[in-house]
C-alpha cells in the first residue's frame, strides 16, 4: 500500500532564509502529488499539485517542488519566508492502487523565527 | 465564491451518541469528500461522494456514513460514539468530477469532542 513520509515534524527556520521541507512516498507506480497548507484554525488549501509533465512545479505563494521519480520524492521548497508562512505543510499521494484516495503525510510545521 | 461551509463548527457529545455534520460544498461543485483528522492517526480519508453516489470510500466501519442531496450538501453521521472518535472533521468539495487529480477546497472543519 501506498505510504507518505514527511520526514521532519518541525522546521524552524528564519525569516528571509531558504526552506525545503520532505516528502518521500513509497510506490514507485504513476502517482499524483500533493502539498497542501493548513494555517492555524483553518482548513486545508492546495500548494500545488504534480500530474505529469516538467517535474518541477511552481505554486502559490513563492512555493515550488521537484518530482524526483527514481528518489520517490517530492520536496516543497521556497527560496525566503515570512512570518506568514507559518502553517502546517502536508504532502499527499494518489495512485490507482489506493483507487486514488489521497494518503496523507503526517505534516511538517514550518516554524519562522523573526 | 462562497467557499466551502461545515456546521456545526464545534460538538461536544457523549459516548454511545450519535451525530450529524453537515457541508455546502462551492457553489457548482458535485464531489464533497470527508476526513478525519487527528493528532495520533494525522488526515484519513472517510468517503466521497459524487452526484448524490458515495464513489470512493475509505476504511472507516460502518458506524460512518454519509449522504449526498440533489443541491450536492452533504453529511456525515458517526453513530454510537466512541472517544476515539473526538477528531477535527474536514470536508472538502472539488469542482470537475475527476476524483484523481481534481484540486480540493476544504472546510474549516468541525471539531468534535466524545467525552
Amino acid at each position: 500500500a501506498q505510504s507518505v513520509t514527511q520526514l521532519d515534524s518541525q522546521v524552524p527556520v528564519f525569516e528571509e532564509a531558504p526552506v525545503e521541507l520532505r516528502c518521500n512516498y513509497s510506490s514507485s507506480v504513476s502517482v499524483y502529488l500533493f502539498w497542501y497548507v493548513q494555517y492555524p484554525n483553518q482548513g486545508l488549501q492546495l500548494l500545488l499539485k504534480y500530474l505529469s509533465g516538467s517535474t518541477l512545479v511552481k505554486g502559490i505563494n513563492g512555493f515550488e517542488a521537484e518530482f524526483n521519480k527514481s528518489q520517490t520524492s517530492f520536496h516543497l521548497r521556497k527560496p525566503s519566508v515570512h512570518i506568514s508562512d507559518t502553517a502546517e505543510y502536508f504532502c499527499a499521494v494518489s495512485d490507482l492502487r489506493s483507487n486514488y484516495q489521497l494518503i496523507w503525510g503526517a505534516g511538517t510545521k514550518l516554524i519562522i523565527k523573526p | 465564491k462562497a467557499g466551502v461551509t461545515q456546521t456545526p463548527r464545534y460538538l461536544i457529545k457523549t459516548r454511545g451518541q450519535q451525530v450529524t455534520l453537515s457541508c455546502s460544498p462551492i457553489s457548482g461543485h458535485r464531489s464533497v469528500s470527508w476526513y478525519q483528522q487527528t493528532p495520533g492517526q494525522g488526515l484519513q480519508f472517510l468517503f466521497e461522494y459524487f452526484s448524490e453516489t458515495q464513489r470512493n470510500k475509505g476504511n472507516f466501519p460502518g458506524r460512518f456514513s454519509g449522504r449526498q442531496f440533489s443541491n450536492s450538501r452533504s453529511e456525515m453521521n458517526v453513530s454510537t460514539l466512541e472517544l476515539g472518535d473526538s477528531a477535527l472533521y474536514l470536508c472538502a468539495s472539488s469542482g470537475t468530477g475527476a476524483f484523481s487529480t481534481d484540486t480540493q477546497y476544504f472546510g474549516p472543519g468541525t471539531r468534535l469532542t466524545v467525552l
